[in-house]
């Protein structure tokens, strides 16, 4: 069974643009989460999908947004990029909802 | 979520077993422990977890005292491959708000030749 994908794995935006990663869970996986990783803060978490709903978020500006779609993929969004907002961007998908989760390889993005 | 604490870094040499320690005193009865392990810039991996039976995969064993206060992840047999950061995660199964894991900074093992 394949793992979950992300798209794209490498990303450079500049300033106050806007950028939309995606993910593609695990076949048969109806809950996605995001993860923002940077050397200073850590993991942290961005926000969980389950059935096309948002059942959780984290604390992080309204600038960080996502949705899932009915086949379960997601896609999330960061308008206006800061340049802090260089970071590991992981998803991870979990069968119903969990906390066995499992990660993708993540997105790198640079805002320059 | 009950608070862990790990220790930040340990070593183990290539072959030997490595116990990763992880003390959790305020888990809830209906808390399980999760282990994961980040290898450097990939996304992490889920290991194991338990509630208060030990458990073993073909990855490692999770042995959980008996006041499930406190757990340790063994590697049976580590290899340089197994050189990561491992995150103790104390968390629900099942809740309704959904399922954010908190991650902390975990321990980094390093395994040596």
């Amino acid at each position: 069974k394949a793992g979950v994908t992300q798209t794209p794995r490498y990303l450079i935006k500049t300033r106050g643009q806007q950028v939309t990663l995606s993910c593609s869970p695990i076949s048969g996986h109806r809950s996605v989460s995001w993860y923002q990783q940077t050397p200073g803060q850590g993991l942290q978490f961005l926000f969980e999908y389950f059935s096309e709903t948002q059942r959780n978020k984290g604390n992080f500006p309204g600038r960080f947004s996502g949705r899932q779609f009915s086949n379960s993929r997601s896609e999330m969004n960061v308008s206006t990029l800061e340049l802090g907002d260089s970071a590991l961007y992981l998803c991870a998908s979990s069968l119903l909802g969990g906390s066995a989760q499992y990660f993708g390889p993540g997105t790198r993005l640079t805002v320059t | 979520d009950a608070k862990t604490t790990q220790p930040p870094s340990m070593d183990c040499a290539e072959g030997r077993a490595a116990n990763l320690p992880c003390n959790h005193s305020t888990i809830s009865g209906n808390e399980y422990v999760y282990w994961y392990r980040q290898i450097h810039s990939q996304g992490p991996q889920y290991i194991i977890h338990g509630l208060k039976n030990n458990e073993t995969n073909e990855m490692a064993s999770l042995i959980i005292t008996e006041d499930r206060k406190s757990s340790t992840l063994i590697l049976p047999h580590a290899t340089l491959r197994d050189t990561a950061v491992y995150y103790c995660i104390v968390r629900v199964a099942v809740s309704n708000s959904g399922y954010a894991l908190n991650f902390g900074k975990g321990t980094s093992l390093l395994v040596t030749p």
